[in-house]
């Protein structure tokens, strides 16, 4: 039972490089997130998708665009990495809203 | 926006202490979560309630809707506790996703 699976795990960009986060879930869930953890803050939504063939923003979306490739996957982009993008993402997935949300392991990405 | 405060931050006990952390939140919401993050590891969701309390193991969550106010209480603790624990919550209106706390670092010393 894999649940949500994230890679890479570790990532080190130099500023101006683009990459994208992979993310994957196994259990036919509608609704997809990415989330990024800095400190001394909470987690902070990037983007969602309710549902397969939607996309729509959260609370800090500038620098990021996201893909929701097919019911299980949801990748995130850099397009031009910045050192504020340096933090730990998180993707998660439930079936729908008030639901019991999985989180992936999370990818370290180090922008210098 | 709603508003999510934790406390204590930061929260050192002994084995077998019974430990309380508390959760705060602005606007009315649909669910609240706690989460558990183990150092470098991934976020593990422990309850998801709306009304009442809920019992798991060693876990017991509380949450008080009137007053907007939730608590993890977690009994006969052990170094196996020792963990970020977060509460997240969801809201009633259009917007997805979750609202988080940041945390509270609990170490429990044997």
């Amino acid at each position: 039972n894999a649940g949500v699976t994230q890679t890479p795990k570790f990532q080190v960009l130099k500023t101006g490089q683009s990459m994208t986060l992979q993310c994957a879930q196994d259990m036919n869930h509608n609704s997809m997130y990415w989330y990024r953890q800095d400190p001394g803050m909470g987690l902070r939504l990037i983007y969602y998708s309710a549902s397969e063939g939607t996309t729509d923003k959260g609370e800090v979306p500038n620098g990021y665009n996201v893909s929701r490739l097919n019911k299980r996957e949801f990748s995130l982009r850099l397009e031009s990495a910045a050192p504020s993008q340096t933090s730990v993402y998180f993707c998660a997935s439930t079936w729908g809203r008030n639901t019991e949300a999985f989180f992936g392991q999370g990818t370290r990405l180090t922008v210098v | 926006k709603n508003e999510v405060e934790q406390s204590p931050q930061n929260l050192t006990a002994q084995e077998g202490e019974f430990i309380t952390i508390n959760c705060s939140y602005s606007v009315g919401i649909s669910a609240l979560h706690w989460l558990q993050q183990h150092p470098g590891g991934g976020i593990v969701s422990l309850f998801m309630l709306s009304s009442g309390k809920k019992k798991h193991g060693r876990l017991i969550a509380t949450i008080n809707i009137q007053e907007k106010h939730s608590s993890l209480h977690i009994t006969a603790s052990h170094p196996r506790d020792s963990a970020v624990y977060i509460c997240a919550v969801g809201s009633g209106g259009g917007a997805d996703g979750l609202t988080f706390g940041k945390g509270t670092h609990l170490i429990i010393q044997p």
